[in-house]
């Protein structure tokens, strides 16, 4: 099955750094989601963006689908924006699944 | 639009026993698939169904078993309970399936003492 790596594992900032996620993915895919997961445990949608590139506020993503990868940009970071975030994708062949990576755990500091 | 809910949201069971939750979709959605996520495995799909039927399912024993019901609304068993069962569960729904975005609940955390 697809495989799918997210990179840096952990990130410690200060509040106002910029910051970028990365989620490398080993196979073509119908979807592809980034999550925030908050500290109760529910996954919220940042983005949808099995392609090009989107941006909301302070976020912004770009996937590269021809290449394999997607990037999930912070600027100005807020403490609020600490959690962990999850990138997922939806594998064409096989299983139809959507297959998360392991996460970034992001910290901002104050 | 209310966003998808899951009840109950905590649960506390013991060995051996079985367990029902419940995921009430977004209104139209049909599609409403189901994840266990825990420290040592991440988020794993379960399964996924759409208009009542299983259309996909991830690599879990029998014990784990869906069903869906004519509003949409689904539920997950759990038979014969063990320690490792202990997670954090979290359904999704969207509008086709799982080549649309998919909307989370806020999970139903299980323990098994």
């Amino acid at each position: 099955g697809i495989q799918v790596e997210q990179s840096p594992p952990d990130l410690i900032l200060q509040e106002g750094a910029n910051s970028t996620l990365r989620c490398n993915f080993s196979d073509s895919v119908n979807n592809l989601q980034w999550f925030h997961q908050n500290p109760w445990g529910q996954l919220i949608n940042l983005f949808y963006i099995p392609s090009g590139t989107k941006q909301n506020g302070r976020l912004s993503a770009t996937t590269v689908a021809t290449e394999r990868y997607s990037l999930l940009y912070i600027s100005s970071s807020q403490t609020t924006d600490s959690g962990v975030y999850f990138c997922a994708v939806g594998e064409i062949q096989g299983a139809q699944k959507l297959v998360f990576g392991q996460g970034t755990r992001l910290t901002i500091n104050p | 639009k209310a966003g998808v809910t899951q009840t109950p949201r905590y649960l506390i069971k013991t060995r051996g026993q079985q367990v029902t939750l419940s995921c009430s979709p977004i209104s139209g959605h049909r599609s409403v698939s189901w994840y266990q996520q825990t420290p040592g495995q991440g988020l794993q799909f379960l399964f996924e169904y759409f208009s009542e039927t299983q259309r996909n399912k991830g690599n879990f024993p029998g014990r784990f078993s869906g069903r869906q019901f004519s509003n949409s609304r689904s539920e997950m068993n759990v038979s014969t309970l063990e320690l490792g069962d202990s997670a954090l569960y979290l359904c999704a729904s969207s509008l086709g399936g799982l080549v649309n975005e998919q909307f989370f609940g806020p999970g139903t955390r299980l323990t098994v003492l």
